[in-house]
């Protein structure tokens, strides 16, 4: 399986603040996802990360509030900007691995509590 | 789009028990896999399983694309076997490329 390192695992931020999260990943890939996880819910797919090209949001999602970095092929950045408790969330980011084909795997999460 | 139902939503055992969790979608799909999040909230892809069958222990699945659902087997089930399962189904666009969509999960509470 893919390791997948993600950071911060967990924080507590002030409103109206931004937090910048990191995914590492241990090999080369194409395309990187974020995912976020709202409290008690599933899983919602904010944007793909392409390198060298811009991320792909979903609905709902924009570029101001979720922007999102992808300088190589093992990293990538999400940005929650201006936020409010309504970001509160878990954030994934995962990856397709060649082998075996086709299987998702995820990082470990990033616990964000906005206050 | 694709719509992902999962049942039961809730699902309580007691060790050793078995149990049957069902994943209906309502289009074609490209794959299925089959997700357990942990309760410290980790997500490990438990099965890739675009059709047919396949048994990884005491977890086996099957998916019947023809008729668009999906079953994940517990046998013997043990308390580290609680959390959340999900589906996730892949499905391509015209104008987008391919998406996971996740179902809303089962919430499986396994007592000794």
């Amino acid at each position: 399986s893919a390791v997948i390192s993600q950071k911060p695992s967990r924080d507590i931020c002030q409103r109206g603040t931004s937090l910048t999260i990191q995914c590492q990943v241990d090999s080369q890939v194409t395309m990187m996802f974020w995912y976020r996880q709202q409290p008690g819910q599933s899983l919602t797919l904010i944007a793909t990360a392409n390198q060298g090209s811009e991320a792909t949001y979903e609905s709902g999602f924009v570029i101001d509030k979720f922007p999102i970095s992808r300088p190589n092929l093992t990293f990538s950045t999400l940005t929650v900007s201006n936020m409010s408790p309504e970001d509160s969330s878990i954030y994934l980011c995962s990856v397709y691995r060649v082998l075996p084909p086709g299987k998702l795997f995820f990082g470990s999460g990033t616990q964000l509590s906005v206050l | 789009g694709i719509q992902v139902e999962q049942s039961p939503p809730d699902l309580i055992l007691q060790e050793g028990a078995n149990s049957t969790l069902r994943c209906n979608f309502s289009d074609s799909v490209n794959n299925l896999q089959w997700f357990h999040q942990n309760p410290w909230g980790q997500l490990i892809n438990l099965f890739y399983i675009p059709s047919g069958t396949k048994q990884n222990g005491r977890l086996s699945a099957t998916t019947v694309a023809t008729e668009r659902y999906s079953l994940l087997y517990i046998s013997s089930s043990q308390t580290t076997d609680s959390g959340v399962y999900f589906c996730a189904v892949e499905t391509s666009g015209e104008t987008s490329g391919s998406r996971l969509t996740f179902g809303e999960g089962t919430q499986l509470t396994v007592n000794p």
